[in-house]
């Protein structure tokens, strides 16, 4: 398998449910984000992992929390949503930070209730 | 406020026609520029790409031009496919940020029908 492979493809959760979404790549990247994409509104980044080291947490909220046990692999536990965090959820990957070009999974797409 | 602006949220042209896609960003800081494209049920894949110090990219049927004096860029895709039909992303950089520091538009959905 190659690529950026996100499961599961669709979360339904209530308010008060504890979920976690996976991430797993094949490129042999360094880096991996996490990137929520809202209806009408930008992609925006929510965490960045360099060689399993955050380096990057855009202001998220706690009751999202990511894990990054080792350089394939990405998990954001997810606890306690509101409504308003139902949107697609994108991995991506990329060599290094200093490269430009990601390369996304599929996504998530998370619908809370 | 956005640092990267789509301003038409949808495009529909006629196939073997030329599709015009348009972005505006407001950071003079920004000097790298790219295009993501996204299909339904797909993560965005990269498609092309620009530095500041050119002001046109082509690959294929796919050029991208930069006016810098007027902080916008553009996707030419000419002739357009219907397999083009997708969400087109215009997303923007500094040279010194890594891809962490990436600015996303909104997209746009560009349909191309037969």
């Amino acid at each position: 398998e190659t690529g950026v492979t996100q499961t599961p493809r669709h979360l339904v959760m209530g308010m008060t449910n504890k979920k976690s979404l996976k991430c797993e790549q094949h490129l042999g990247h360094n880096a991996m984000y996490w990137y929520k994409q809202s209806a009408k509104k930008p992609l925006e980044l929510m965490f960045v992992y360099n060689f399993k080291e955050q380096t990057e947490n855009n202001s998220v909220p706690s009751r999202f929390s990511p894990e990054c046990p080792n350089s394939s692999h990405l998990f954001l536990h997810l606890h306690t949503l509101q409504p308003e965090d139902s949107a697609l959820y994108l991995c991506a990957s990329s060599p290094t930070t200093g490269l430009k070009t990601l390369h996304f999974g599929n996504g998530t797409r998370l619908t809370v209730t | 406020d956005q640092q990267v602006k789509q301003n038409s949220p949808s495009l529909s042209v006629q196939e073997g026609r030329i599709s015009i896609l348009n972005c505006d960003y407001t950071n003079s800081m920004f000097d790298y520029f790219l295009w993501y494209k996204k299909y339904p049920a797909e993560g965005p894949t990269f498609l092309i790409s620009i530095s500041s110090i050119k002001d046109k990219n082509e690959d294929g049927r796919f050029t991208v031009f930069l006016n810098k004096s007027a902080k916008h860029l553009s996707l030419h895709i000419v002739p357009s496919q219907p397999g083009d039909s997708a969400v087109y992303f215009c997303a923007a950089s500094d040279q010194q940020g890594g891809s962490e520091k990436l600015v996303f538009g909104k997209g746009t959905k560009l349909t191309v029908n037969p």
